[in-house]
């Protein structure tokens, strides 16, 4: 079945750092991206999303400058945490739509923790 | 808008029993794909079934069955025989035909007691 990746799994960073994150179609071509956010014990939001090659469509509420989502190619998608801070540390999921199938498939998320 | 409810947020049952989470979805769609995840602790979603609609037939996959039914816009998932396996947080969700956007509902966190 298709795969999608992400990385890192975990990661843990100071306060106004920044993080980047990556989600890749490991085997077909993902012509669009989404990027979820899931706190803990909620449900999962989505946040962007991110066609190949152009700007992505946020969803309202989701500062642009502070989650920037570059799509530049057809296997991947990184999501960067700019300026993080502790109320951002969550669980970030990205799904990719295949675009032959149409089906859209998960990757494992990422924990981002921020101290 | 499309919107996902899933009413039932905790629910525990002993091992062996049966169980039935229920979800209730909105849409001004007439073509649009319904769905049921898995989240065990590790956090991985897990997918378990896609329905169109336009395909009402029940579904059976081992122990667990699906009933949806357009008259009440509901997509209700039972798990026969729980395991403690089986414990877990399950979202339904909503995908219109018009979009690409999955909308989850709030999940039911399932405990299965030994």
């Amino acid at each position: 079945g298709a795969v999608v990746s992400q990385h890192p799994s975990r990661v843990i960073c100071k306060s106004g750092t920044s993080v980047k994150i990556e989600c890749r179609s490991l085997d077909f071509q993902a012509t669009t991206m989404f990027w979820y956010r899931q706190f803990p014990k909620q449900s999962l939001m989505l946040m962007a999303t991110s066609n190949e090659g152009s700007k992505a469509t946020y969803e309202q509420g989701v500062e642009k400058d502070k989650f920037l989502i570059n799509h530049a190619s057809l296997t991947l998608s990184t999501l960067t945490v700019t300026s993080a801070h502790p109320e951002d540390s969550s669980f970030y999921i990205c799904s990719a739509k295949d675009g032959r199938s149409y089906e859209q498939y998960f990757g494992p998320g990422t924990r981002l923790t921020v101290t | 808008a499309q919107k996902v409810t899933q009413a039932q947020t905790e629910i525990s049952v002993v091992e062996k029993e049966d169980v039935t989470l229920d979800c209730v979805y909105e849409t001004r769609d007439t073509t649009y794909y319904l769905f049921w995840y898995k989240q065990p602790p590790s956090g991985e979603l897990v997918f378990l079934i896609r329905r169109n609609s336009f395909d009402e037939q029940n579904e059976i996959s081992g122990r667990y069955s699906w009933n949806f039914q357009k008259s009440t816009s509901s997509f209700n998932f039972t798990i026969t025989a729980s395991q403690v396996v089986d414990s877990a947080v399950y979202f339904c969700a909503l995908r219109e035909d018009r979009d690409d956007k999955i909308i989850f509902g709030k999940g039911t966190r399932l405990h299965i007691l030994p």
